[in-house]
């Protein structure tokens, strides 16, 4: 799996877009940006992935570069419960079966009221 | 669905006591994980099954950890005799298997914190 680097911590305003970012820079063709993120005492949660294409789902948006070097997932109108630590995972999608996550680090992402 | 369920969700044991953690996936996932966390190493995985046959036992620390999932709806996870090393939460996680196209998500459990004394 390519390796990732996050920033360890960060402060976003209640209210304002928070946007975490990654760098994933040897990233190869076939693998995926995934994101989840982990609420203090609780497992982790599934955020969203994506290939190459912008996505955004009820929780957020993922915006990948376009040499995939580098990725940004952006929580639109964060809220106090969005302080969690947010872990951003590069692997390839195991169709047809799965496999347990490498878990780096993450960034700790402070919501401040 | 009432998610992944972990028991307990405490314990606290002294050195060289047999400790046995449980957990109970979601009902129709096929895979079921287990991972530990501890402020040193982090999230790290040890071991997964898919249809309750270990398929990647890797991370297992060492002989003195098992695991063993009897049916599709039952997982356990033994540290016998435990150490003082061994303190952290586990989790247990569980998924559908993922198909070419698309990505079934591992849904985690609210963990077990072990305190080995």
């Amino acid at each position: 799996d390519a390796k990732t680097t996050q920033p360890p911590s960060m402060d976003c305003a209640e209210g304002r877009a928070a946007n975490l970012p990654c760098n994933h820079s040897t990233i190869s063709g076939n693998e995926y940006v995934y994101w989840y993120r982990q609420i203090h005492s609780q497992g982790p949660q599934y955020i969203i992935h994506g290939l190459k294409n912008n996505e955004t789902n009820e929780m957020a948006s993922l915006i990948i570069t376009e040499d995939r070097k580098s990725s940004t997932l952006i929580l639109p109108h964060a809220t106090l419960r969005d302080t969690a630590v947010y872990y951003c995972i590069v692997r390839v999608l195991p169709g047809g079966g799965a496999d347990g996550l490498t878990f780096g680090k993450g960034t700790h992402l402070i919501i401040q009221p | 669905d009432a998610g992944v369920i972990q028991s307990p969700r405490h314990e606290v044991t002294e050195m060289g006591q047999e400790v046995t953690l449980r957990c109970k996936p979601i009902s129709g996932h096929d895979y079921l994980f287990w991972y530990r966390q501890t402020m040193m190493r982090g999230l790290e995985l040890l071991i997964y099954f898919n249809n309750n046959v270990p398929i990647d036992d890797s991370g297992m620390p060492e002989d003195r950890f098992s695991a063993k999932m009897p049916n599709a709806s039952f997982s356990t996870l033994k540290i016998q005799p435990s150490e003082p090393r061994d303190s952290a939460v586990y989790f247990c996680a569980s998924s559908w298997g993922t198909s070419i196209s698309s990505y079934n998500e591992q849904f985690f459990g609210p963990g077990t914190r072990l305190t080995v004394l």
